[in-house]
């Protein structure tokens, strides 16, 4: 089955910069690439994807890289705020009904 | 519109109990999914419903766990003679049943088994 790696498990970042997780995977069939944002006593939710078509994504603040060749994907969040300070996950599936989750990010923003 | 809904949020529990988890889908969503989410760690695939075809079980742990989906909404994931080590948040998300589509989680319920 496939297995995602993800680094770094902590990450702190001052208020106004640029935070980056990374994940690779082992199944070079997976298409299916979702990032996860989870809060304090809730449930994950999707913050962005990208399939396999495309090499990156952006929607506003955040934006995904991913490289088949190499099997990584890359989260990228710029102008970071406090109110990002949350868990991520990230997933590879080779369709969206089947994903395996990394173990995920605790970033922490300092205002 | 209304998410994914799961209960109760919290749930303690004392070793051997049998235990009961509800999970309420996205209204039209075929697709319902389990997992656990155990203290700092990732989650936990446990079990895959889709439509009216045979569940996924690949993911169950040991066959204390078990799942139903009645009707094609309502799930229930029951966890017989509860140990230490079930203690942790069960999460239920679920999709369309497009293959490109999304899933979406739930709250979570907490689980403690003192």
């Amino acid at each position: 089955g496939e297995n995602v790696e993800q680094h770094p498990s902590t990450l702190s970042v001052q208020e106004g910069d640029s935070a980056v997780i990374k994940c690779t995977y082992s199944d070079s069939a997976s298409n299916y690439f979702p990032w996860y944002k989870q809060e304090l006593g809730k449930g994950p939710q999707l913050i962005i994807d990208i399939r396999s078509n495309v090499g990156e994504k952006k929607d506003q603040r955040i934006a995904v890289t991913l490289n088949k060749t190499a099997k990584h994907f890359s989260l990228h969040i710029t102008e970071t705020q406090p109110e990002d300070s949350a868990v991520y996950f990230c997933a590879a599936s080779k369709r969206a009904n089947n994903l395996f989750f990394g173990t995920g990010t605790r970033l922490t923003v300092i205002p | 519109g209304a998410g994914v809904s799961q209960s109760p949020s919290n749930k303690v529990t004392e070793k051997g109990k049998d235990v009961e988890l509800r999970c309420d889908p996205i209204s039209g969503h075929t697709a319902l999914y389990w997992y656990r989410q155990s203290l700092g760690q990732g989650l936990e695939f446990l079990i895959y419903f889709q439509g009216n075809s045979a569940p996924d079980k690949s993911g169950l742990p040991s066959d204390r766990f078990s799942a139903e989906r009645t009707g094609g909404s309502v799930s229930t994931l029951t966890i017989q003679r509860t140990q230490q080590e079930d203690s942790a948040v069960y999460l239920c998300a679920s999709s369309s049943d497009r293959a490109e589509d999304t899933q979406y989680f739930g709250p979570g319920t907490r689980l403690t088994v003192l």
